[in-house]
């Protein structure tokens, strides 16, 4: 069945580069997301990659998708405070045809100062 | 545009007791749905909608029903509150079903606590 994994949480310090990590089962996925939650907030969409793609870079955000082991990690280069918050990953199923997505768990990001 | 919005934004109910969540949305799309949110489990899907006057079960749907008469709202209704169903209620619409990219667009989200 479909599933996305993701580990629940990690810690860094200001300035250091943060890699959240996903695992996900439905090789036929076209795109994987990274969504962005912060506090009390509703999610939103930080980035995304095709599933053709190996690599996709947005100024600070650094995407990388292996289909072979079906991981994808997403790398904040030089990480501020203002980068806490719970980071989701997504697949999006063509097969069903409902514009399903499946989140996984969500990884919660400190920043110390 | 106001995007996805919900009401109310924090409820407390009695056990038992029945409430309605309603979302809206201003962008014209077709693709709704309601998710649930609770610690260590991502988002949960409870129903969706692929259409004005359709809806179709989640991973999630058991006590609550939904409606969508109307292509911009998609409500989710709560007969009989039990205290499992205390969570956090998202919802969200999106352009399209089809194998493309399809980004969902999310609103605040609504605190239920069920005593």
């Amino acid at each position: 069945g479909e599933d996305v994994e993701q580990s629940l949480f990690l810690s860094v310090r200001e300035g250091d580069s943060s890699v959240i990590n996903c695992t996900y089962t439905d090789s036929s996925s076209t795109y994987l997301y990274w969504y962005k939650q912060e506090p009390g907030a509703g999610l939103q969409l930080l980035t995304y990659i095709f599933s053709n793609m190996d690599m996709k870079q947005d100024q600070r955000l650094t995407v990388l998708l292996n289909k072979k082991d079906k991981h994808l990690s997403l790398r904040i280069a030089d990480t501020q405070t203002g980068d806490s918050a719970i980071y989701f990953c997504a697949e999006s199923l063509p097969s069903s045809n409902t514009g399903k997505l499946i989140f996984g768990q969500g990884t919660t990001l400190q920043v110390k100062p | 545009n106001a995007g996805v919005t919900q009401t109310p934004k924090f409820r407390v109910l009695k056990t038992g007791q029945s409430m309605t969540l309603l979302c809206a949305q201003d962008m014209n799309h077709e693709y709704m749905y309601w998710y649930r949110q609770d610690p260590g489990m991502g988002l949960r899907l409870i129903h969706y909608s692929v259409g004005e006057g359709t809806t179709a079960k989640g991973e999630v749907p058991d006590g609550y029903n939904v409606s969508r008469l109307k292509k911009q709202n998609f409500l989710l209704g709560l007969e009989s509150a039990a205290p499992s169903q205390t969570s956090v209620y998202f919802c969200a619409s999106s352009y399209t079903s089809s194998s493309s990219y399809n980004e969902q667009f999310f609103g605040p989200g609504t605190r239920l606590t069920v005593l």
